[in-house]
């Protein structure tokens, strides 16, 4: 069975600082893929980034960084330059190797301060 | 450009009625979900489908049911609602490579009363 953790409840950061927020997985499967979801007060899951099990570099979108520690078993997403539009839930998630079905963690909620 | 589409948008159910949530999707996806999201928690997998006609249980799928006649729609059944079926649903969809994103709906506040 697979398992994400997400061990930061909430976190504050200061507008423009960078932040990281932590995602330990746990799984059997050789093959996997981890993923950050945002969820605004709005509701909707928007999709941030993804890191394949086999990827070398750790994948970047925009402002959006996942520094992936596959020894470790930690998929941390890195926010840089925070805005105050950042602001939201944040969710680890992860496939396996039997499909693109997801297990997600309990969330982070980040607040970012002007 | 719709994406995935799920209506209604808010319910509120009464102890024992039944209810289906719909989903469509216009992307051609063959992979479709359904999660469910309680307060304060992530998402939990209830039913999932790879194809017209296949469908499979989740982590939590006692109380549903689901269909998948066509590629476009997967509909959510709730037989005989409970309390604890109070929760936010999403539908999301992905393509059939491994790995790829799944693209959500806006969910359906569905509150059992």
């Amino acid at each position: 069975a697979q398992k994400i953790t997400q061990t930061q409840p909430g976190m504050f950061v200061q507008e423009k600082e960078a932040v990281t927020l932590d995602c330990t997985y746990d799984t059997s499967d050789q093959s996997y893929g981890l993923f950050w979801y945002k969820q605004p007060s709005s509701g909707e899951m928007i999709f941030l980034i993804y890191q394949g099990s086999y990827d070398e570099q750790n994948a970047t979108e925009g402002r959006y960084s996942l520094n992936f520690q596959k020894a470790r078993k930690s998929a941390n997403l890195v926010i840089s330059a925070s805005q105050l539009g950042d602001s939201a839930m944040y969710f680890c998630a992860m496939s396996s190797n039997a499909g693109n079905m997801l297990t997600f963690g309990g969330g982070t909620r980040l607040m970012v301060k002007p | 450009n719709a994406g995935v589409t799920q209506t209604p948008k808010f319910r509120i159910l009464k102890i024992g009625q039944s209810m289906t949530l719909q989903c469509t999707q216009d992307m051609n996806h063959n992979y479709m979900y359904w999660y469910r999201q309680d307060p304060g928690m992530g998402l939990k997998l209830i039913y999932y489908s790879v194809g017209a006609g296949i469908t499979d249980k989740g982590e939590v799928p006692n109380g549903y049911n689901v269909s998948r006649s066509t590629t476009e729609d997967f509909p959510l059944r709730l037989e005989l609602a409970a309390p604890s079926q109070t929760s936010v649903y999403f539908c999301a969809s992905s393509s059939q490579g491994k790995n790829t994103e799944a693209f959500f709906g806006q969910g359906t506040r569905l509150t059992v009363v």
